[in-house]
């Protein structure tokens, strides 16, 4: 069993699109979070959930969503896709707010054309 | 605000040579330390974390870092590498309930 699963794996897409990536954790984990890992590999947080309420919201564009329908799982909604928002996705959850040591999911490599 | 370094973009090393892996941090607070690895299309795995207590910290795969409070680094070492090591690594630094800072990851190639 995958502790940490997202879909889709690969997502290519035009602009101005709206797009979706889903991810569910199986750990029984509190809290939820996504990164965005760019071109250079570097990552950063955008959002975390703990028991369905947002936590942090980075400075990203509200064309970005998430929506937690439960603790188990947390989804992303992308709007109007531009081409830089061409990257790798993650979702990882951790046991509670203390983050000592989150679990990845494998990523979602979205790339706008 | 907390930040991190992490020195070297890319490491070249031969198998079965030593390797350490520099990472430095900022922060004015007690701080929480973490190393993961990322294999080549895959997510981060967690390597190893210092939370308290011991300064030398052993953490999967044959990997062990030290905690220096002094010179703020948490460097990552492992005595002889295998050509399964190839991946991305990366040092992350966190305070409290603060969120999860990562470095900007060191390549490591491993040379047979």
């Amino acid at each position: 069993d995958t502790a940490v699963s997202q879909t889709p794996k690969y997502l290519v897409t035009q602009m101005g699109n709206d797009k979706s990536i889903k991810c569910e954790q199986n750990l029984g984990h509190d809290t939820m979070y996504w990164y965005k890992q760019d071109s250079k590999k570097f990552l950063k947080i955008m959002f975390s959930y703990n028991n369905k309420e947002l936590i942090i919201n980075e400075t990203v564009p509200n064309r970005f969503s998430p929506k937690s329908p439960d603790k188990a799982h947390l989804n992303l909604h992308i709007n109007s896709l531009e081409l830089g928002d061409s990257a790798v996705y993650f979702c990882a959850s951790s046991q509670d707010l203390t983050g000592y040591g989150y679990t990845f999911g494998s990523g979602t490599r979205l790339t706008v054309v | 605000a907390q930040s991190v370094t992490q020195l070297d973009s890319q490491v070249p090393v031969f198998e079965e040579a030593p390797v350490e892996l520099r990472c430095n941090y900022s922060s004015s607070v007690s701080v929480y330390l973490f190393w993961y690895v990322q294999y080549p299309n895959q997510g981060l795995q967690l390597l190893l974390k210092y939370l308290s207590g011991s300064t030398l910290v052993k953490g999967i795969n044959g990997f062990e870092a030290e905690f220096n409070k002094s010179q703020t680094s948490f460097h990552l070492r492992k005595p002889s590498v295998h050509i399964s090591d190839t991946a991305e690594y990366f040092c992350a630094v966190k305070t409290s309930y603060d969120k999860v800072i990562f470095g900007p990851g060191t390549s490591l190639s491993v040379i047979p």
